[in-house]
């Protein structure tokens, strides 16, 4: 079945970039995501890039898609505290109508002064 | 801006007891969806819904387990006899034209 891994944590000064890596192991996926939890809180679509694509940014944020590695990563600039949240990684195959998306273990971002 | 809205915020039950969990979909989204997250773990994926009816379900989503679109505004997950392992957050979800799926808040259901 699909798998999508990521790193649990991510440690940033304030100011500088993250970047929050993902693999997963579905090669027919299509659509990859990136969804933001803060604490106790619902997920948040950050941002979202398709296959065929391998790069995708959007302000502060770029997505970088390696499809041949199945390696997908989040860089956040110029990182700020509101930017310390659980960073989690999913993709849906055969399109996102309809079918279920996979999410990876999640990355808990902290962002220190 | 629309949203996906979950009712209630925190149920506490007693094991054994049934539960309903209620969603509002974005209005004119035609997927709908429930994950849930045991506390520390990743989101899981429990069921599909579409043109009233189950289009996808995982292993988690057993007899135990039915949604319901009872009218043309509310999505509802029942659990009919809860066990302490169902304590996680419930997220509902509702996919429209688009490639991206919307989430609510969660519903916090704590089995005693």
């Amino acid at each position: 079945g699909e798998d999508v891994e990521q790193s649990l944590f991510l440690s940033v000064r304030e100011g500088d970039s993250s970047v929050i890596n993902c693999t997963y192991t579905d090669s027919s996926s299509t659509y990859l995501y990136w969804y933001k939890q803060e604490p106790g809180a619902g997920l948040q679509l950050l941002t979202y890039i398709f296959s065929n694509m391998d790069m995708k940014q959007d302000q502060r944020l770029t997505v970088l898609l390696n499809k041949k590695d199945k390696h997908l990563s989040l860089r956040i600039a110029d990182t700020q505290t509101g930017d310390s949240a659980i960073y989690f990684c999913a993709e849906t195959h055969r399109g996102g109508g309809g079918n279920k998306l996979t999410f990876g273990t999640g990355t808990q971002l902290k962002v220190e002064l | 801006e629309p949203e996906v809205t979950q009712t209630p915020s925190h149920q506490v039950t007693q094991m054994g007891q049934e539960v309903i969990l209620r969603c509002v979909p974005i209005s004119n989204h035609l997927y709908f969806y429930w994950y849930r997250q045991i506390l520390g773990q990743k989101v899981e994926f429990l069921v599909s819904f579409y043109n009233n009816e189950i289009s996808e379900k995982s292993e988690i989503f057993d007899d135990q387990f039915s949604v319901e679109r009872p009218d043309g505004s509310n999505f509802t997950l029942k659990i009919r006899s809860t066990k302490l392992e169902d304590s996680a957050m419930y997220f509902c979800a509702s996919l429209g034209v688009g490639e991206t799926q919307y989430f609510g808040p969660g519903t916090r259901l704590l089995v005693l």
